[in-house]
């Protein structure tokens, strides 16, 4: 199957400082980006979704100047998480699909902790 | 009404037997199905995909599609320890929208 990564796997950081967490297809070429989040024991939550060369859609709720996002390549999309607070620790996951595919193939995900 | 809807479970079956999980969906233009599995503390690994009615065997594995019920199934056979984990139904238009996981405990 296809490969995506995820960089860092973890990270920690203070409160106010800002993010930035990188989403690979290291084997395919990825029109589209995926954006999760997971808190414990709860489902994902689809955070917005990002088409090569275009503005992300964000799912609502979330807010975009918030969790900037920009997938300038089509193997590359970032999530910069800016003035980060305690309540946005969390799990964030990345997935990428081909153009014409159907399955998504999700990166490791990258645990933040916000102190 | 959510578009993809699973049983929380938990689902607890004993070691060697067989598990059945269950997704309806509401979506009729659906044509892809997949089942993920998530592991705690990782992200999900796609495991099954199934595109036409019927069954869908890999392994241990098989996924059964009904478009007329809509609804979606995973059977695991000789359940094993390693397969506790949480299993994502999800149905595929212009993008995956996901179950929210049926957690499945395999008892030794």
């Amino acid at each position: 199957g296809a490969v995506v990564s995820q960089h860092p796997s973890r990270v920690i950081c203070k409160s106010g400082t800002s993010v930035k967490i990188e989403c690979r297809s290291l084997d395919f070429q990825a029109t589209t980006m995926f954006w999760y989040r997971q808190f414990p024991k709860q489902s994902l939550m689809l955070m917005a979704t990002s088409n090569e060369g275009s503005k992300a859609t964000y799912e609502q709720g979330v807010e975009k100047d918030k969790f900037l996002i920009n997938h300038a390549s089509l193997t590359l999309s970032t999530l910069t998480v800016t003035s980060a607070h305690p309540e946005d620790s969390s799990f964030y996951i990345c997935s990428a699909k081909g153009t014409g595919d159907y399955e998504q193939y999700f990166g490791p995900g990258t645990r933040l902790t916000v102190t | 009404q959510k578009e993809v809807e699973q049983n929380s479970g938990p689902l607890s079956v004993p070691e060697g037997a067989i598990a059945s999980l269950n997704c309806t969906y509401s979506d009729r233009g659906s044509q892809s199905f997949f089942w993920y599995r998530q592991y705690s503390g990782k992200s999900p690994e796609l495991i099954m995909s199934i595109y036409s009615n019927g069954d869908k065997e890999d392994g241990r594995f098989t996924a059964q599609l009904n478009k007329a019920s809509q609804y979606v199934s995973l059977l695991i056979r000789d359940s094993q320890p390693s397969d506790s984990a949480t299993y994502l139904c999800s149905s595929a238009g212009n993008m995956l929208t996901f179950g929210g996981g049926t957690r499945l405990m395999v008892k030794p």
